[in-house]
């Protein structure tokens, strides 16, 4: 109950295309959803956050889409760029306050030029 | 602000030897934690700290793991004695509490090898 489960493993994506990584979790205690950039040899980086009161969040060019009914999010990078080209995570905590945040397996993004 | 500081980056080691990680947290950031990355389990939470106080150790896999946070500067994180399996890399991430939900910000890693 406390996974979070992400697909794609891995998404290759042509310059200026959308990448589409879903996220998928059982706990309804969560309620805060983070996602998570790393590049290599580096440690994860907050890109975007949302909470389950809003269905969307947009900056810049990333989008966070939120279906608590189906306790499923998305991230959409629209405009993706070859610095976009890293590893992805999802992830969740119960109780607001983003302490115990379980991680989703990564998606390894790929953006050809 | 230098961010978070890991030392060492990489460690090789053998099988039974003890293993300390180290982490600056930023300063004024009053949370700390530690993860670990693997192949096999991805990202786990190991335990944090707020205000140098331990909350929630339930992630440390066993025994041979402690975490001590003597200060608000610093932190580590023993395994004593090591095992292959340990072989991950270990983040170490502060955040400051007075923005809640949390937002972590991670160092860059010790690689740990243990042979």
């Amino acid at each position: 109950q406390q996974q979070v489960k992400q697909s794609p493993q891995s998404l290759i994506v042509q310059k200026g295309g959308i990448s589409i990584i879903n996220c998928a979790y059982e706990n309804t205690a969560f309620d805060y959803f983070p996602w998570y950039q790393q590049f290599p040899g580096k440690g994860p980086a907050l890109l975007i956050a949302i909470r389950p009161d809003v269905s969307e969040k947009k900056e810049g060019r990333f989008t966070i889409s939120f279906n608590k009914s189906a306790k499923q999010f998305s991230l959409h990078i629209m405009d993706s760029q070859p610095g976009d080209s890293a590893t992805y995570f999802c992830a969740a905590s119960p109780g607001g306050s983003g302490s115990r945040l379980t991680f989703g397996e990564g998606t390894q993004l790929t953006v050809n030029p | 602000d230098a961010g978070v500081i890991q030392s060492p980056r990489h460690e090789v080691t053998e099988m039974g030897q003890e293993v300390t990680l180290r982490c600056k947290p930023i300063s004024g950031h009053d949370y700390l934690f530690w993860y670990r990355q693997t192949m096999m389990r991805g990202l786990e939470l190991l335990i944090y700290f707020n205000n140098n106080v331990p909350i929630d150790d339930s992630g440390m896999p066993e025994d041979r793991f402690s975490a001590k946070m003597p200060n608000a500067s610093f932190s580590t994180l023993k395994i004593q004695p090591s095992e292959p399996r340990d072989s991950a890399v270990y983040f170490c991430a502060s955040s400051l509490g007075a923005g809640v939900p949390l937002k972590l910000f991670f160092g860059s890693g010790t690689q740990l090898s243990v042979l």
